[in-house]
């Protein structure tokens, strides 16, 4: 099983400043087949990269993802005051996982 | 684009079974694999299982081997997950997710499952 392990566990900062999340897999994720997903109080995860690095339909620009090797990176460029939430990485490969998730909090 | 609805919440004795339905809206499920995804009261997402509807190929995750059973009817565009031998530490919201290698791009509401005596 391929573990993720998602840092910080939280995050604060403000709107308009940048976030950076990380995400270590502990082995190569086949073809990076991995995500980002948002998570809000009450709701479903919604997509946001998939493939390490291409936006899902519809996710701003302000979103971008990376890999270098086994370390995955999302980047939030200026925070909205709807971006702060849940985020989660997850391999979607031949059995799934997900990370711990990041809580990305107003300072 | 196909929305995925899923059956109401239940409530369920420790020792019994659960089925949650999610069913395709507007669309079919094509040949997209669809997945059980549940997160427990304040903890993280954990894939359970998944179906490919068209081909019926199964995965399951090796901590529901044995009590997860993941099925499809094609003629009504609905996937089903049944979970038996309920306890305490089952109680979660159960997604269905479409995903394919494009991530998992469609979920379900999510239904609450609570097990309790």
């Amino acid at each position: 099983e391929i573990v993720l392990t998602q840092s910080p566990g939280t995050l604060s900062l403000s709107p308009g400043e940048r976030a950076t999340l990380s995400c270590r897999a502990s082995q190569s994720v086949n073809s990076n087949y991995l995500g980002w997903y948002q998570q809000k109080p009450g709701q479903a995860p919604r997509l946001l990269i998939y493939g390490a690095s291409s936006r899902a339909t519809g996710i701003p620009d302000r979103f971008s993802g990376s890999v270098s090797g086994t370390d995955f990176t999302l980047t939030i460029s200026r925070l909205e005051p709807e971006d702060f939430a849940l985020y989660y990485c997850q391999q979607y490969g031949s059995s799934p996982t997900f990370g711990q998730g990041t809580r990305l909090e107003i300072k | 684009q196909v929305q995925l609805v899923q059956s109401g919440a239940e409530v369920k004795k420790p020792g019994s079974s659960v089925k949650v339905s999610c069913k395709a809206s507007g669309g079919t499920f094509s040949n997209y694999p669809i997945n059980w995804v549940r997160q427990a009261p304040g903890q993280g997402l954990e894939w359970m299982g998944r179906i490919i509807p068209i081909l019926g190929i199964l995965n399951y995750a090796q901590n529901f081997q044995g009590r997860v059973t993941i099925t499809a009817d094609k003629s009504t565009n609905t996937v089903y997950m049944e979970l038996s031998s309920l306890r305490s530490e089952d109680t979660a919201v159960y997604y269905c997710a479409r995903g394919g290698t494009l991530g998992f791009d469609s979920w379900g509401q999510g239904t609450l499952v609570t097990v309790s005596s």
